[in-house]
């Protein structure tokens, strides 16, 4: 199973770009990356995934190396509510096909004032 | 209803009593998960269903922790003989057949004293 390693904390101002690294060096080529975030006593959200191309929702942007073994999630304009635990993750798909998610430390954000 | 839904809330269990938990998914979702989260610490994956198949059980740490989906839609996850290192939160994730991302419940903090 490919492993996701994230640095631990990260400061963001209110209203700057929050940009959360993730090194995926052993990912396989059909694995997906995939982004959640937990804010306190709230479980996991799904925030964006991606293959090999760049992707763009409403809540975020996710940039994929080229050579896919590392990527940045990308919060454009943060505000304290984004303060939270964020999870990269890479996919697993096991025999039985069941998608399972491997979570990590995460790194823990905090948007300041 | 609009969410996965799980109850209670929080449980505060004596060593040795049996607890049960309930996860109420998304309707219609096919797929259902359970996870266990140490404070501090990233979820980790228990058992999941599809439908009322479980498909993969191979996170559940012993044999006092069962569950179940009789009838493919609520799942109940039952721990017998509850120990001081069952305290965790446990969270509940349901997503339709296919799906890339998961919508967890809030969880469960389950308190064995």
């Amino acid at each position: 199973d490919a492993k996701t390693t994230q640095p631990t904390s990260m400061d963001c101002a209110e209203g700057r770009a929050a940009n959360l690294p993730c090194n995926h060096s052993t990912i396989s080529g059909n694995e997906y990356v995939y982004w959640y975030r937990q804010i306190h006593s709230q479980g996991p959200q799904y925030i964006i995934h991606g293959l090999k191309n760049n992707e763009t929702n409403e809540m975020a942007s996710l940039i994929i190396t080229e050579d896919r073994k590392s990527s940045t999630l990308i919060l454009p304009h943060a505000t304290l509510r984004d303060t939270a635990v964020y999870y990269c993750i890479v996919r697993v798909d096991g025999s039985s096909n069941t998608g399972k998610l491997i979570f990590g430390q995460g790194t823990t954000l905090q948007v300041k004032p | 209803g609009a969410g996965v839904s799980q109850s209670p809330r929080y449980k505060v269990a004596k060593r040795g009593q049996d607890v049960a938990l309930r996860c109420d998914p998304i309707s219609g979702h096919v797929s259902l998960f359970w996870y266990q989260q140490a404070l501090g610490q990233g979820p980790e994956f228990l058992t999941y269903f599809q439908n009322e198949a479980q498909l993969d059980k191979s996170g559940l740490p012993s044999d006092r922790f069962f569950a179940e989906r009789p009838e493919g839609s609520v799942s109940t996850l039952k721990i017998q003989r509850t120990q001081q290192e069952d305290s965790a939160v446990y969270l509940c994730a349901s997503s339709p057949v296919g799906a890339r991302g998961y919508t967890f419940g809030s969880g469960t903090r389950l308190t064995v004293v």
